[in-house]
């Protein structure tokens, strides 16, 4: 079974870059497609994109399109979230999920990062 | 993209069945059998309960199975307990817009 370990709770400020993992164990990572969620404070779940480990198919919401990069390095079986410049309005937490490829559903879930974007 | 109507509370006593809906179009919850179930408890990450429309994940508990007619998918919570009170969220694969899935509104559910 999947394994999909964030990073931890961070704080930053306005302007500020970051870059949050997931690290994947219990499954070939290069059969794994890995989806980023957004949930903010009191609110839904939203898919941010998708990418796949095995390859370089990369798939952004329009909402975070230009904003945001995913990324994987398969030699550690780690796939990222990072942005360039933080605004207050991206705090949230945030969870990493997988989909073993030819699938479409997410059945392990990382236990989520919680970011804090504040002045 | 819209995400995928869901009602935003049910409630039902111990023991009772409830429904809980999940409505798209024919880009997505009617033009795939592919709608996921998940189950989140506050502060906590979510759990696949349902996947592909009806099938349930290994230990997931039979009280709880979906269905799909149309556009609109359903998971419905047998012989309702306290421990299922909790937040659902529909997800389903969609044809035309990245990142090729959505989810829905999700659904508060209460256990009187």
């Amino acid at each position: 079974e999947v394994q999909l370990v964030q990073s931890g709770a961070e704080v930053k400020k306005p302007g500020e870059s970051l870059k949050i993992s997931c690290e994947s164990s219990g499954y070939r990572f290069s059969s794994l497609w890995i989806g980023w969620v957004r949930q903010m404070p009191g609110k839904g779940l939203e898919w941010m994109g998708i990418i796949y480990a095995g390859g370089s198919d990369t798939r952004y919401s329009p909402s975070v399109q230009g904003q945001v990069t995913i990324s994987v390095d398969k030699s550690i079986s780690t796939a990222y979230l990072q942005w360039s410049s933080l605004q207050a309005s991206d705090s949230a937490m945030y969870y990493c999920a997988s989909f073993v490829s030819g699938t479409t559903y997410a059945d392990y879930w990382g236990q989520g990062t919680l970011l804090t974007v504040s002045s | 993209q819209s995400a995928l109507t869901q009602p935003a509370s049910v409630s039902g006593s111990p023991g009772q069945s409830i429904i809980i809906s999940c409505t798209g179009t024919t880009s997505d919850v009617g033009g795939f059998n592919s709608v996921s179930w998940y189950q989140q408890y506050p502060g906590k990450a979510p759990k696949l309960m349902i996947y592909d429309v009806t099938h349930r994940p290994s230990g997931v508990s039979d009280r709880f199975s979906g269905s799909k007619s149309g556009n609109t998918a359903s998971l419905t919570i047998s012989g309702l307990q306290a421990e299922d009170e909790a937040d659902y969220y529909c997800s389903s694969y969609i044809i035309s817009t990245s990142p090729n899935y959505v989810f829905g509104t999700g659904t508060e559910v209460t256990v009187l």
